[in-house]
């Protein structure tokens, strides 16, 4: 079974313009969740989906959004990038049956210039 | 609010080498604790769990008991390998969010020959 896959694997944008990122679960999980991990903060919860509604947020601006599609594949978008938007977001997904299981995908790195 | 607080790294030990990285949390009802691991350039990988107290998670010589009069979920291992070398972070999810994780800082091992 192919594990969470996250695309692009890096980005680097300019600061100000937005971006999105994906991420498409292991087939049959069907709750999305993403982190954003940095050096200073370490990992920080951002949000997860589950049918397609949010159901947990976590404490980042509103800048941070997402969002997530009836073949459970999950999109987050940032935009007004700044500087300390910079790091490695990843995306993890579970079973509805074991929702503390959670299966990470390798990350997208964003760089912010 | 919950928290997470791990042994700072980096970790060296030799091979063979009995393995023991600290972790302690705070949060309120009874959460359920994880031990995840990542490996250079790789996503995280649930390593085991424990969901109550007194309960021993274990998986691949890794061991950890939820000590709930300690609020501690200490990782050992009896004998290290190369292959062990990672970063290991001690996690916890709130009692009814299970999806949403909140992270320690993450403890660098390296092992050497």
């Amino acid at each position: 079974k192919a594990g969470v896959t996250q695309t692009p694997r890096y980005l680097i944008k300019t600061r100000g313009q937005q971006v999105t990122l994906s991420c498409s679960p292991i087939s049959g999980h069907r709750s999305v969740s993403w982190y954003q991990q940095t050096p200073g903060q370490g990992l920080q919860f951002l949000f997860e989906y589950f049918s397609e509604t949010q159901r947990n947020k976590g404490n980042f601006p509103g800048r941070f959004s997402g969002r997530q599609f009836s073949n459970s594949r999950s999109e987050m978008n940032v935009s007004t990038l700044e500087l300390g938007d910079s790091a490695l977001y990843l995306c993890a997904s579970s079973l509805v049956s074991t929702p503390y299981e959670q299966y990470f995908g390798p990350g997208t790195r964003l760089t912010v210039t | 609010g919950n928290s997470v607080t791990q042994m700072e790294g980096p970790v060296t030990l030799s091979e063979e080498a009995f393995l023991t990285i600290n972790c302690t949390y705070t949060a309120t009802g009874y959460p359920s604790l994880f031990w995840y691991v990542q490996y250079p350039g790789e996503g995280l990988q649930l390593l085991l769990k424990a969901t109550k107290a007194d309960d021993k998670g274990s998986n691949k010589g890794f061991e950890a008991t939820y000590r709930k009069e300690t609020t501690s979920f200490h990782l050992e291992k009896g004998s290290v390998q190369v292959s062990d070398s990672a970063v290991y972070f001690c996690a916890l999810s709130e009692d009814g969010t299970a999806s949403k994780l909140t992270f320690g800082t993450g403890t660098r091992l390296q092992v050497t020959l």
